[in-house]
């Protein structure tokens, strides 16, 4: 079975510019969930969306915006992007939305460089 | 700011048992207790969870105390192949998931 695919792998963007960044979860999962990891750091939650609602927010900049489409996969967009965006973005699914008995299953990540 | 504490780096004996301690000592009656782990580059890979009693699978075991204030996550037979970051968190749900630092474990051989 696949597991969660992530596109691009890599990204070099200057500053100022635009991103989207794409998910596409586990068949079957309906939760998907953004994260930020800066090198060296642990990830950082960005949002979660289950049945295409944002269910929950981190302490990240209006830069930061998602969205889940009807076939549950999701694109996360960061705006106006600063060098300290630079960092892997994770996306992660679950089959459930906000419960805590359950696990989350990661994609591999997309390598943003900002320069 | 994350709700766990852990060493930052521990050795282990190949073959031997890794035992990885995590505090969480404010941590709430309906939060749950959850283990992962990242090798270089890949992204993070579920492990456990657990909310009061004990956890075994077929990865590790999760031992939680009695006032659940900490937490030890057991690997059996640890291999090279479990050299890796392993961050262990506490949630109510995907909606609060904080990763701290993490332990760095290695495993020699």
């Amino acid at each position: 079975d696949a597991g969660v695919t992530q596109s691009p792998t890599h990204l070099i963007k200057t500053r100022g510019q635009h991103v989207t960044l794409r998910c596409s979860p586990i068949s079957g999962h309906k939760s998907v969930s953004w994260y930020q990891q800066v090198l060296g750091q642990g990830p950082q939650f960005i949002f979660q969306y289950y049945e295409k609602e944002e269910r929950g927010r981190g302490n990240f900049p209006d830069r930061f915006s998602a969205r889940q489409f009807p076939n549950y996969s999701s694109e996360l967009n960061v705006n106006a992007l600063l060098l300290g965006d630079s960092a892997l973005y994770l996306c992660a699914s679950s089959s459930l939305g906000w419960t805590g008995d359950y696990e989350q299953y990661f994609g591999p990540g997309t390598r943003l460089t900002v320069t | 700011d994350a709700k766990t504490t852990q060493p930052p780096s521990m050795d282990c004996a190949e073959g031997r048992a890794a035992n990885l301690p995590c505090n969480h000592s404010t941590i709430s009656g309906n939060e749950y207790v959850y283990w992962y782990r990242q090798i270089h580059s890949q992204g993070p890979q579920y492990i456990i969870h657990g909310l009061k009693n004990n956890e075994t699978n077929e990865m590790a075991s999760l031992i939680i105390t009695e006032d659940r204030k900490s937490s030890t996550l057991i690997l059996p037979h640890a291999t090279l192949r479990d050299t890796a970051v392993y961050y262990c968190i506490v949630s109510l749900n995907n909606n609060d998931m904080r990763f701290g630092a993490g332990t760095r474990l290695t495993v020699k051989p």
